[in-house]
């Protein structure tokens, strides 16, 4: 089946500096990957869509210069979290629109990545 | 903001039990109703969608019934296993949005004692 590699899964960094972020999608096309975001004990938040060939769209109160979202090609997707605070320190995820066997839409997830900034 | 309340957080069962637990959604402007298995360090998997008031998907020992009218899901494990422990996410998704308008709740986190 449809699979999407996240890397790296876990990152620790000194405040200000950027951490990239990429996803992967294996043996088929994502040209559209959704960006969530996971605080402890919380849900999964969508912060932003990125789309091949065209600007990501940001979901009301993400900060589109401190997380930049770049789909360079119909396989890639990065999300870049710049001058990084203790504050970023949560867990990213991204996601692409897939398919059951049964043909119902659904989201094929990579499997996070864990941001730590000290 | 779309409330979506899965309970209860987390549960711990007995190997050969069966279990369930509940996510609750707008029963207004319903379009679908998403289930994910999420085990720990992997991808989140799909496990069901359903769409239908009534609707009961299966697949293996895990069943999921639907009732729009009410805004309920149940999931049910029948004689759980070691390997059923996870974290169970649901996710609605409204009339007229895209992939990018799923509400997920926090997810009941299940473990399984052996």
């Amino acid at each position: 089946g449809a699979v999407v590699s996240q890397h790296p899964s876990w990152v620790i960094c000194k405040s200000g500096t950027s951490v990239k972020i990429e996803c992967r999608s294996l043996d088929f096309q994502a040209t559209t990957m959704f960006w969530y975001r996971q605080f402890p004990k919380q849900s999964l938040m969508l912060m932003a869509t990125s789309n091949e060939g065209s600007k990501a769209t940001y979901e009301q109160g993400v900060e589109k210069d401190k997380f930049l979202i770049n789909h360079a090609s119909l396989t890639l997707s990065t999300l870049t979290v710049t001058s990084a605070h203790p504050e970023d320190s949560s867990f990213y995820i991204c996601s692409a629109p897939g398919r059951l066997s049964s043909g119902a839409n659904v989201l094929t997830f990579g499997a996070g990545s864990r941001l730590t900034v000290l | 903001i779309l409330n979506v309340e899965q309970s209860p957080q987390s549960l711990h069962v007995q190997e050969g039990d069966s279990t369930n637990f509940t996510c609750s959604f707008p029963s207004s402007n319903f379009y679908a109703l998403h289930w994910y298995r999420w085990e720990t360090a992997k991808s989140p998997e799909a496990l069901f969608v359903m769409t239908l008031n009534g609707d009961e998907k299966k697949k293996g020992r895990i069943s999921a019934t639907l009732n729009t009218k009410e805004g309920y899901s149940y999931l049910y494990i029948k004689g759980s296993q070691p390997e059923d422990s996870a974290t169970y996410l649901c996710a609605y998704l409204y009339s007229g949005g895209g992939a990018d308008g799923l509400t997920f709740g926090k997810g009941t986190h299940l473990i399984i004692q052996p």
